[in-house]
């Protein structure tokens, strides 16, 4: 069974469309982040949730939004595209953020906009 | 603002080698320090995690050391193997754990 799941595996779309993402852990953590891998692969956090709530926004543009239904998922929902966007986009989660424990990623989610 | 550095960039040595992996951060107040590899196209792999209060931590041939005040920390890799070949990326977590500040990587090929 994967432990962080990312749905799609690769999004191809225009600028200016809105498109989401769905991350997924069957670990029991309580913490879940999505981070931005960009074209030099320098990986950057963007969101902190912890049991539903946000923790950390790090500065990101608010047309992207996440929402966390229930601890196990977070989905990131994009606006109006920009071809800036076009990168990896991994989720992880940990057991909790007190620093005791490991992120584990998902496969990610490569995003092109043309 | 912390910054990790990783050195060298890419490197490329031949099967069987002993090598270290150089990861350098400028603030000091970390919650722990993690190695990852992430193979082309895939997601990262959690290879070492080190508590702050930790100096080093061992899984197979990989170790890992951490020098809290210097701010480095070095994944060691023995008797390296063709299947080691990968980016391998250290991450230092800050302000509570909540985020992974990473370096951006260093390219190891392993020659047969």
């Amino acid at each position: 069974d994967t432990a962080v799941s990312q749905t799609p595996k690769y999004l191809v779309t225009q600028m200016g469309n809105d498109k989401s993402i769905k991350c997924e852990q069957n670990l029991g953590h309580d913490t879940m982040y999505w981070y931005k891998q960009d074209s030099k692969k320098f990986l950057k956090i963007m969101f902190s949730y912890n049991n539903k709530e946000l923790i950390i926004n790090e500065t990101v543009p608010n047309r992207f939004s996440p929402k966390s239904p229930d601890k196990a998922h977070l989905n990131l929902h994009i606006n109006s595209l920009e071809l800036g966007d076009s990168a990896v986009y991994f989720c992880a989660s940990s057991q909790d953020f007190s620093g005791n424990y490991e992120q584990y990623f998902g496969p990610g989610t490569r995003l092109t906009v043309t | 603002k912390q910054e990790v550095t990783q050195i060298p960039a890419a490197l490329s040595v031949p099967e069987g080698e002993n090598l270290v992996l150089n990861c350098s951060f400028t603030d000091s107040a970390i919650y722990n320090l993690q190695w990852f590899r992430q193979d082309p196209g895939k997601g990262l792999t959690s290879l070492l995690l080190i508590q702050s209060s930790q100096r080093e931590q061992t899984s197979g041939r990989l170790n890992a050391s951490l020098d809290k005040s210097s701010g480095r920390s070095t994944l060691y890799i023995a008797a390296s193997q063709p299947g080691d070949s990968a980016t391998y990326l250290c991450a230092v977590a800050i302000q509570g754990a909540q985020k992974l500040v990473f370096g951006q990587g260093t390219r190891l090929t392993i020659n047969p």
